[in-house]
């Protein structure tokens, strides 16, 4: 079974500085999807990029990136410039190619301090 | 364009009461999904529906039952409300099967205490 593991049940960091939040997970799938999803305070579901297992180019979006390591399983996001809107609960998620069935970490909580 | 939207935002019920989540979406999309949220633990899959007249289980189905009402509307039912089951709950849905044809959009949620 895929499982996704975030073991960052927290982080903060200062206002304009970097901060790289860690994802692993776990599949013997050869194609496959990569998410993050951002959660403010608002409850809201938001994607903030994807990654496709067969493109070993990283997905960036404006200040967010990935490090997409497929032999480590690894999938961590980067956010650059941090902003105070940036607090949020940051969800990695994966999908299998064929499955139809979305897989969440149990999140981060990210604070972003002035 | 409403997107995706759920119906009621709050509800409180006592254990042993039943109640329906609404959700509709606009977008003309196939598939729709019930997801619930626990802290500590992400979003878990209840249940889903690839396309009309479909649902299949998810990671978390027991004390659940769903209705693929027609294409638009997808709604999760809870015949005996357990305090297990106090939660945010989160619909969503996508124009294919699968994430090649795009990612989920959302609801905004419904949070769901059981006393």
């Amino acid at each position: 079974a895929q499982t996704v593991t975030q073991s960052q049940p927290e982080m903060s960091v200062q206002e304009a500085e970097t901060v790289t939040l860690s994802c692993t997970y776990d599949t013997s799938e050869s194609n496959y999807y990569l998410f993050w999803y951002k959660q403010p305070p608002s409850r809201q579901m938001i994607l903030v990029i994807r990654q496709e297992a067969y493109k070993q180019q990283n997905a960036t979006e404006n200040r967010f990136s990935v490090n997409f390591q497929k032999a480590a399983k690894s999938f961590s996001l980067k956010i650059s410039d941090s902003q105070l809107g940036d607090t949020a609960m940051y969800f990695c998620a994966f999908e299998g190619g064929n499955t139809g069935k979305l897989i969440f970490g149990q999140g981060t909580t990210l604070q972003v301090k002035p | 364009n409403a997107g995706v939207t759920q119906t009621p935002k709050f509800q409180v019920l006592k254990t042993g009461q039943s109640m329906t989540l609404q959700c509709a979406q606009d977008m003309n999309h196939n598939s729709m999904y019930w997801y619930r949220q626990d802290p500590g633990m992400g979003l878990r899959l209840i249940y889903y529906s690839a396309s009309e007249g479909t649902t299949d289980k998810g990671e978390v189905p027991n004390g659940y039952n769903v209705s693929r009402l027609n294409k638009r509307e997808f709604s999760l039912r809870l015949e005996s409300a357990a305090p297990s089951q106090t939660s945010v709950y989160f619909c969503a849905s996508r124009p294919g099967r699968t994430a090649y044809s795009s990612p989920l959009h959302f609801g905004n949620g419904t949070r769901l205490t059981v006393t």
